[in-house]
């Protein structure tokens, strides 16, 4: 079985650009859950989205916003990029999204910003 | 959701068992207790889930006293490819997909 694929896995942009980010969940999986690593922060919860709903949301500003399509590929856009928007971005999925079934994670899209 | 406490890294050598304790006070009955294990550049990969007792899988062993206000993680026989960073965390079994991860424990195994 396909493990979660995130696309792309490395990208350039500058300050000001926007940027569109993609998650394929696992097969069967209607959960995806959205996560920004920084050596400072660590792994911070962005968003989850369920049956093409979002569930529930992190603190992050609105330039950070998600998608999900009816066969549960999400999407992650961010607007009007800063210096600070650099970092790994992970994509989890799960069966159902309850908080004790097991996420499965990507091995992100890693963003720098210039 | 219950805060955990970890150490911040662990030094060991290859063959030895490694224990990683995590303190959670707070934790609440429907809290469980999940760990993540996390190579660089690569996202975190599900270790080991449990309840109460003892938890053990091929991977690991989790133990969990009675109080459940603590728990550890017990790798068997590390390798270096165990260096990595661990993260413990409490989940609370709901709608939700929220997970809050900590610090983290770097574990560097020594040859």
């Amino acid at each position: 079985k396909a493990g979660v694929t995130q696309t792309p896995r490395y990208l350039i942009k500058t300050r000001g650009q926007q940027v569109t980010l993609s998650c394929s969940p696992i097969s069967g999986h209607r959960s995806v859950s959205w996560y920004q690593q920084t050596p400072g922060q660590g792994l911070q919860f962005l968003f989850e989205y369920f049956s093409e709903t979002q569930r529930n949301k992190g603190n992050f500003p609105g330039r950070f916003s998600g998608r999900q399509f009816s066969n549960s590929r999400s999407e992650m856009n961010v607007s009007t990029l800063e210096l600070g928007d650099s970092a790994l971005y992970l994509c989890a999925s799960s069966l159902e999204g309850h908080s004790n079934q097991p996420q499965h994670f990507g091995d992100g899209t890693r963003l720098s910003i210039l | 959701l219950a805060k955990t406490t970890q150490p911040i890294s662990m030094d060991s050598y290859e063959g030895q068992e490694v224990n990683i304790t995590c303190s959670h006070n707070n934790i609440a009955t429907n809290d469980y207790i999940t760990w993540y294990q996390q190579f660089p550049s690569q996202g975190p990969r599900f270790i080991i889930q449990g309840y109460k007792t003892k938890v053990t899988n091929e991977v690991a062993s989790l133990f969990i006293p009675a109080d459940r206000k603590s728990s550890t993680l017990s790798l068997p026989r590390v390798s270096l490819s165990d260096t990595a960073v661990y993260y413990c965390l409490v989940v609370r079994y709901s709608s939700a997909s929220k997970i809050i991860f900590g610090s983290g424990t770097r574990l560097s195994i020594r040859p």
